[in-house]
């Protein structure tokens, strides 16, 4: 059974950066799929943030681009998100989530629980 | 405001059927075979539905169903049960101009 778990910092000061890792079981990611972040704001509805395959190659949602990075570890069989100069309106949970085998195919079967991550000195 | 336009709510009574709308534009839902549905219940993690317009995950009860029409996409839900009580959103790989991931606003499904 694939299973997902985010961890990372609860409570992050505006200006600074969000990092989160997701870390993957009951699949290695070096065999393949896709997996990504998506975010719920509070009140509001998903977002999507970006994916990435085992090879590095990543996707990011144009309104975040500059600001997102996400990366892969195939060695731990986790991938990771930094979100840069974060303000109040990043303020949401964080779903890891694997996406499907093939580019944009498949939707996203697996997801993690997620994390609520406040932005607030 | 959201890529994918969704109706905000809607309801039906046990045992009745509710179809869930998806209108989005050439380049996304109307483009590609690439919706996707997710149930979702706050405080859980959401799931997948439907995927590729009309594929249904192993597991996913048979009175969920999807299909797709021009740039609107429906995910409709035969014998409603008090469990079916949710949040639901739309997704759709939108290209042409950028690679991305679009959802819809959501609809909140009350089961009467």
């Amino acid at each position: 059974q694939v299973q997902l778990q985010e961890s990372g910092p609860g409570l992050v000061k505006p200006s600074e950066t969000l990092s989160l890792t997701c870390a993957v079981s009951g699949y290695s990611i070096s065999n393949g799929y896709y997996w990504g972040w998506i975010r719920q704001s509070p009140g509001k509805g998903l977002e999507w943030i970006g994916t990435i395959y085992h090879s590095g190659s990543t996707y990011y949602n144009p309104s975040l681009k500059s600001r997102v990075t996400i990366s892969v570890d195939t060695s731990k069989n986790q991938f990771s998100l930094k979100l840069t100069s974060v303000t109040a309106a990043d303020t949401a949970v964080y779903y890891c989530a694997r996406a499907g085998i093939q580019l944009w195919s498949g939707g996203f079967d697996y997801w993690g629980q997620g994390t609520l991550v406040t932005v607030s000195s | 405001q959201s890529a994918l336009t969704q109706p905000r709510s809607v309801s039906g009574s046990p045992g009745q059927s509710v179809t869930i709308s998806c209108t989005g534009t050439s380049r996304d839902v109307g483009g590609y075979n690439y919706v996707s549905w997710y149930q979702h219940h706050p405080g859980k993690a959401p799931k997948l539905m439907i995927s590729d317009v009309t594929k249904r995950p192993s597991g996913v009860p048979d009175r969920f169903s999807g299909s797709k029409s021009g740039n609107t996409a429906s995910l409709t839900i035969s014998g409603l049960q008090a469990e079916d009580e949710a949040d639901y959103y739309c997704c759709s790989y939108a290209g042409s101009y950028t690679f991305e991931v679009v959802f819809g606003g959501g609809t909140k499904l009350t089961v009467l």
